[in-house]
């Protein structure tokens, strides 16, 4: 298996442009998450999603940021208007919980790096 | 939410040294995995380890849920072995079925 698919890898923008980060989950996976890494947060979950369906968005920062999961091998993260302080890593991870209680091993892809001039 | 401490926060090590990471949790938990990011970013699921122990080579670890604690082991460290390791935790039920909180992670650096 080719692992989960991120793209693009690196992404410079300019601030008020609209960013979408493109994630292709493992063949066969159900849940797939967005995360965030800085430097002065760390790596943050913003939302999942189950069998495409998004579970839970707590971690999303603010209206500017969205994500959606039209089908089973294809997520986004968009956001609209970028700013400078949303310059990150931004990763997308999958996992087929398989009726453990507590989850199951998840999967991360490569990262797209975000500047936001 | 619950919290997530990992200490040391940083450890230099001398290649073939052998080291222990310590990942402590504030509340129980049904998921607990630990992740190695090398120094391009990737990161790498190491364990999945809610409880017992295991090992794979030269790496094993602990977790006594009980205590709220878990350890990873490092023998005979090679410098591959950099980057920054990270413990998360799962709660049990509702919204968080599958969903990790991430410690701040200790950085290791390893020397020939």
């Amino acid at each position: 298996d080719a692992g989960v698919i991120q793209s693009p890898r690196h992404e410079v923008t300019e601030m008020g442009q609209e960013v979408t980060l493109r994630c292709k989950p493992i063949s066969g996976h159900d849940y797939l998450f967005w995360y965030r890494q800085t430097m002065m947060r760390g790596l943050e979950l913003l939302i999942y999603f189950n069998n495409n369906v998004p579970i839970d968005d707590s971690g999303m920062p603010e209206d500017r940021f969205s994500a959606k999961m039209p089908n089973a091998s294809f997520s986004t993260l968009k956001i609209q208007p970028s700013e400078p302080r949303d310059s990150a890593v931004y990763f997308c991870a999958s996992s087929s919980i398989q009726g453990r209680p507590g989850g199951e091993t998840q999967y991360f892809g490569p990262g797209t790096r975000l500047l936001v001039l | 939410g619950i919290q997530v401490e990992q200490s040391p926060p940083d450890l230099i090590l001398q290649e073939g040294a052998n080291s222990t990471l310590r990942c402590n949790f504030s509340d129980s938990v049904n998921n607990l995995q630990w992740f190695h990011q090398n120094p391009w970013g990737q990161l790498i699921n190491l364990f999945y380890i809610p409880s017992g122990t295991k090992q794979n080579g030269r790496l094993s670890a602990t977790t006594v849920a009980t205590e709220r604690y878990s350890l990873l082991y490092i023998s005979s460290s090679q410098t591959t072995d950099s980057g920054v390791y990270f413990c998360a935790v799962g709660r049990p039920g509702g919204t968080s079925y599958g969903k990790l909180t991430f410690g701040q992670g200790t950085i290791l650096t390893v020397h020939p």
